[in-house]
């Protein structure tokens, strides 16, 4: 099977701007978390997708959102950029319970100027 | 919500030689624990989890413990290879109703010393 798979891998964006990013899951998981990572604050929890319904959502601002298509592929978008988005932004898909493995794609490194 | 500890955050050992890395947990309710393994440029890879019904699991030279009443887990690597340099991540899934994210330690960096 393919594991999970992001576009693009890195971007470079300015203050102010917006961004979209696309996480492609395993095939049959229908499950989607996002996740952030940075040296500062490690990895913390964005929000998660199942069936194209958010089921869960992290202590992120409103800046940050997301959607799930019909086949379980995934985009997050952060509006009004700020220097502290800089990141690696990270999704993981997995089966349909809560203990189920979430396995990660590589990660789409953002760099906001 | 749930919080996760992890110790220690960087850790050198000399090839061949063991390491433990260690991880508590705050949220009484977790009931699955997960490690990953992070290479330079990639995203966490699992290499092994364990659930609360179980105290300990191994595979191969990997092995994680459990302690529930305590509300730790370990990590405990054996004959380290250099490729074991990375850094390691501990997670738990917190309780609740639906579906939440996982709650991660702050990684330790394993440096195997050739």
């Amino acid at each position: 099977k393919a594991g999970v798979t992001q576009t693009p891998r890195y971007l470079i964006k300015t203050r102010g701007q917006q961004v979209t990013l696309s996480c492609s899951p395993i095939s049959g998981h229908r499950s989607v978390s996002w996740y952030q990572q940075t040296p500062g604050q490690g990895l913390q929890f964005l929000f998660e997708y199942f069936s194209e319904t958010q089921r869960n959502k992290g202590n992120f601002p409103g800046r940050f959102s997301g959607r799930q298509f019909s086949n379980s592929r995934s985009e997050m978008n952060v509006s009004t950029l700020e220097l502290g988005d800089s990141a690696l932004y990270l999704c993981a898909s997995r089966g349909e319970t809560r203990t189920d493995t979430q396995y990660f794609g590589p990660g789409t490194r953002l760099t906001v100027l | 919500g749930e919080n996760v500890e992890q110790h220690p955050s960087t850790l050198s050992v000399q090839e061949g030689d063991s390491a433990v890395i260690k991880c508590t947990y705050s949220d009484s309710a977790s009931n699955y624990f997960p490690w990953y393994k992070q290479e330079l440029g990639k995203g966490p890879q699992l290499i092994i989890d364990i659930r609360s019904n179980v105290g300990e699991k191994k595979d191969q030279r990997i092995a994680v413990t459990l302690n529930k009443t305590a509300k730790h887990f370990s990590l405990h690597i054996t004959e380290t290879q250099p490729e074991d340099s990375a850094v390691y991540f501990c997670a738990a899934n917190p309780s609740g109703g639906g579906a939440d994210g996982l709650t991660f330690g702050k990684g330790t960096h394993l440096i195997i010393q050739p």
